[in-house]
């Protein structure tokens, strides 16, 4: 198992570019999820999935799209980014949305936008 | 809502010293509590979860912690420290039945291990 894979690893854009961070897994699981991290913010929910077809805003959903058409695929895009999302992002996922459940995440990818 | 507050953004200690990094949540219904750690340059990973039943947790690497429900506190212990356990770790809460079943972290701890 690869567990969670994200790509690419780091990203500089400029504003108002778009681009798309690509998550996948592959240990089946339904629930997915996109947080970004900022220094002395922890991390924050940013789009989340429960299931193919299914998503739902987190707390900062502002600036980013996500779409599920498979299971393993939960890509994040951003239509025109700003300075203000530079930030690391990590994908995540877990067996179900149980509030039990481990979160499984990726390595992350440092975007900065310029 | 649930919510979650790490005491300490930074915490040095010596190797092979003790350490506690302090968590306390609120939240109006029965919680779930998680400590995750995150190493430099790598995503997170689950250290130890309390769900129910005894209120000291084990976890790996040494690790555990208490779940003080009068206190509203999870806090993380580990009796010696080594180098490799330089780390950020983060407390996050989940709300059990009838609340929300989302993850809330804490803004996290660093931990450096001085030799």
């Amino acid at each position: 198992n690869a567990g969670v894979t994200q790509t690419p690893k780091f990203q500089v854009l400029k504003t108002g570019q778009s681009m798309t961070l690509q998550c996948a897994q592959d240990m089946n699981h339904e629930y997915m999820s996109w947080y970004r991290q900022d220094p002395g913010m922890g991390l924050r929910l940013i789009h989340y999935s429960v299931g193919a077809g299914i998503t739902d805003q987190g707390e900062v959903p502002n600036g980013y799209n996500v779409s599920r058409s498979t299971t393993e695929d939960f890509p994040l895009r951003l239509l025109s980014a700003a300075p203000s999302q530079t930030s690391v992002y990590f994908c995540a996922s877990s067996y179900h949305q149980r509030n039990t459940d481990t979160q499984y995440f990726g390595p992350g990818t440092r975007l900065t936008v310029l | 809502a649930q919510s979650v507050t790490q005491l300490d953004s930074q915490v040095p200690v010596f190797e092979e010293a003790p350490v506690e990094l302090r968590c306390n949540y609120s939240s109006s219904v029965s919680v779930y509590l998680f400590w995750y750690v995150q190493y430099p340059n790598q995503g997170l990973q689950l250290l130890l979860k309390y769900l129910s039943g005894s209120t000291l947790v084990k976890g790996i690497n040494g690790f555990e912690a208490e779940f003080n429900k009068s206190q509203t506190s999870f806090h993380l212990r580990k009796p010696s420290v080594h180098i490799s356990d330089t780390a950020e770790y983060f407390c996050a809460v989940s709300e059990a039945q009838g609340g929300s079943e989302k993850l809330v972290f804490g803004k996290g701890t660093k931990l450096t291990v001085n030799p």
